[in-house]
């Protein structure tokens, strides 16, 4: 069965560090992976994908993820952390036979001035 | 603007009544999805669309909620008889035919139900 973990309810970073929100997940086939951005009382937005290709993705607004096929991680990383992107992070996935996205539970970001 | 429009973006019901949503996807997305979101929670799948054609519907769908998509355009969720537990963020989002095809949100419709 395809599922999606993402370990940390809450991640804590001071602004200007490097922040990390890790998702593992499972699939069947070969994954599509997709990171979304939550701001309060605002729909999703699409931050990157991971479709195939090289492993290292870059998206939006300074973020990048990296695809381990090994480890099946996506881990989003961006190397400087703003208060602005304190929101909610959600990780999804598909694999190639299925139009369906399976989410992760989210994780919280907040980032210290 | 040529993102996913929803309206009404708040909605405040009484327990009993029905209430629809609509969506406008982006212009030429052929798949259409409806997603219900709780506080804290990701988004549970309700329902999608190809074209005007309703391919899936999830069990958290009762028959209170219906969906249209008429035209192959914009679509409209329907709530009848509506429930304190109806009270959600209902999320319309929109892609191009194709699993590697990115899905976008609109900026959801929230329902509190009183």
């Amino acid at each position: 069965a395809q599922s999606v973990a993402q370990p940390e309810d809450q991640v804590n970073v001071a602004e200007g560090n490097p922040l990390t929100v890790k998702c593992t997940y499972s699939v069947s086939g070969n994954p599509y992976l997709f990171w979304y951005v939550q701001y309060p009382n605002r729909g999703l937005q699409f931050l990157l994908k991971y479709i195939t290709g090289d492993n290292l993705v870059k998206g939006s607004y300074g973020f990048e993820a990296e695809f381990n096929k090994s480890q099946t991680s996506f881990h989003l990383k961006k190397p400087s952390a703003l208060v602005s992107d304190s929101a909610l992070y959600f990780c999804a996935v598909r694999d190639g036979s299925n139009y369906q996205l399976i989410w992760g539970a989210g994780t919280k970001l907040i980032i210290k001035p | 603007d040529t993102g996913v429009s929803q309206n009404p973006r708040h909605k405040i019901t009484k327990r009993g009544q029905n209430v629809t949503f609509r969506c406008d996807p982006i212009s030429e997305h052929n798949r259409l999805y409806w997603y219900r979101q709780t506080l804290g929670q990701g988004p549970e799948f309700l329902t999608y669309f190809q074209n005007e054609a309703q391919l899936e519907k999830s069990r958290l769908l009762s028959d209170r909620f219906s969906a249209e998509r008429p035209k192959g355009s914009f679509s409209t969720l329907e709530i009848q008889r509506t429930e304190q537990g109806d009270s959600a963020m209902y999320l319309c989002a929109s892609s191009l035919q194709g699993t590697g095809n990115t899905i976008y949100f609109g900026e959801g419709s929230w329902l509190t139900v009183v």
